[in-house]
């Protein structure tokens, strides 16, 4: 596999339920990131890691909750949500937190509902 | 606080119309702008990045052009398969790493 793959594709779950997104890159890069995209809004910034180390949480509810183990996988564990949290999650890789030369590789996202 | 704005919303040409999509922007230390392609359920596509103003950068049927406060992505003879939506990017230096804010995108169809 080359790229960024996430997993799964689609999601759907109850607001007690708890559940993780897988993201895995295959490109070598440092820097890992989530993302969250709604309908008609840009996407916004969840989390940034450096070398498994995260260096911003962006006012995300702990609800969300992130983990990287190494620098090539990334998870977003999930608990209690709201039907507002149903969105597509991306995850995107970049070979430097400092400098995003060629932008960031992005993953096909999960589709998440919640109901 | 870093913005990006895009318009149109939407567009929508005839195969072979030629047009322009804006990005409009406002950063505290442009580092970097980036045009991203999207396709329905997949995740943003890298196309370019533009780093001054006055730099051009070609990809097939796509140009992007960059000025101090906005850049363009003209779209020549266009194709149905150059329908996606369009995203617009900013790069900004913030607290150690490199802070990037996306527009809303410019949601676009090619008719055959």
């Amino acid at each position: 596999e080359t790229g960024v793959t996430q997993t799964p594709r689609h999601l759907v779950m109850g607001m007690t339920n708890k559940k993780s997104l897988k993201c895995e890159q295959h490109l070598g890069h440092n820097a890992m990131y989530w993302y969250k995209q709604s309908a008609k809004k840009p996407l916004e910034l969840m989390f940034v890691y450096s070398l498994e180390e995260r260096v911003e949480n962006n006012s995300v509810p702990s609800r969300f909750s992130p983990e990287c183990p190494n620098s090539s996988h990334l998870f977003l564990h999930l608990h209690t949500l709201q039907p507002e949290d149903s969105a597509l999650y991306l995850c995107a890789s970049s070979q430097d937190i400092r400098v995003v030369l060629d932008g960031y590789t992005f993953g096909s996202g999960t589709r998440l509902t919640v109901v | 606080e870093d913005q990006v704005t895009q318009s149109p919303e939407a567009l929508r040409l005839q195969e072979g119309e030629s047009s322009s999509l804006n990005c409009s922007y406002t950063v505290s230390g442009l580092r970097g702008l980036f045009w991203y392609r999207q396709d329905p359920g997949k995740g943003p596509e890298f196309l370019f990045t533009l780093y001054s103003a006055g730099e051009e950068k070609e990809k097939e049927r796509l140009k992007a052009t960059l000025t101090k406060k906005e850049s363009f992505l003209h779209i020549t003879a266009p194709k149905p398969e150059d329908s996606a939506t369009y995203l617009c990017a900013v790069q900004a230096e913030s607290g150690g790493y490199q802070k990037v804010t996306f527009g809303t995108g410019t949601k676009l169809q090619v008719i055959p």
